[in-house]
């Protein structure tokens, strides 16, 4: 069966600072990977999606980067967090078809 | 217009009532459609997919009204552990099948 890990699971850093997180799959092969956030209060934001290695696709423009070195492993980066960089931060990956997203457990990341 | 809306709530209800939510979506074309369930500080799970004939799971039943561009979902016999907050999820045709979240409703079982 598939799985998914993402960590850490909760991340305070200071502004200024970089980030790294990291989401691995298991059990599949070429999947379809994404990065969202969710703030305070507010929905899912898609940040990222990736349909291979060292395939990138942006939905917003941010401080934020995203990198897939592996099948199955995709990163998310930033080289200056900002305070507005705060919320909860999911990877998924979509199985084939019409079927629905499987979330990683998530990092909370607070900058302060 | 925001692609799906969702009422968020809180609704609060008694142990044993029955609770309704609604989600409408403004894409005619969107191809499918979830409900996701996410508990506090914690990643949302598929609740369950929605069918266009409708479809039932245990207390749990989806619908899908494309004319009206809504899905539904009806808690039967609510539970304290039904507490969390619903995702309608719907998802487009496209490159990647692009996935839109709603807002979340928020539910509240009361004993």
């Amino acid at each position: 069966s598939q799985t998914i890990h993402q960590w850490p699971a909760t991340l305070v850093q200071p502004v200024g600072s970089p980030l790294s997180l990291e989401c691995t799959v298991e059990g599949t092969s070429n999947p379809n990977l994404y990065w969202y956030r969710q703030a305070a209060g507010r929905g899912l934001q898609l940040l990222f999606y990736s349909v291979g290695i060292g395939q990138i696709s942006s939905e917003v423009p941010q401080n934020l980067s995203a990198s897939r070195p592996q099948d199955r492993q995709f990163i998310l980066s930033s080289k200056k967090l900002l305070l507005s960089d705060s919320g909860f931060y999911l990877c998924a990956w979509k199985g084939p078809g019409t079927s629905g997203y499987t979330f990683g457990s998530g990092t909370r990341l607070t900058v302060v | 217009r925001k692609e799906v809306e969702q009422d968020p709530g809180p609704f609060n209800v008694p142990e044993g009532a029955t609770v309704a939510f609604n989600c409408t979506y403004s894409n005619s074309a969107s191809q499918s459609f979830f409900w996701y369930r996410q508990d506090c500080r914690k990643e949302p799970k598929l609740l369950m997919s929605v069918y266009s004939s409708g479809n039932e799971d245990g207390r749990f039943t989806a619908q899908l009204n494309r004319a009206s561009q809504y899905i539904s979902l009806l808690i039967r016999d609510s539970k304290l552990s039904d507490s969390a907050t619903y995702l309608c999820v719907v998802m487009n045709s496209g490159g990647y099948q692009k996935v839109t979240f709603g807002i979340g409703t928020k539910l509240q079982v009361i004993p």
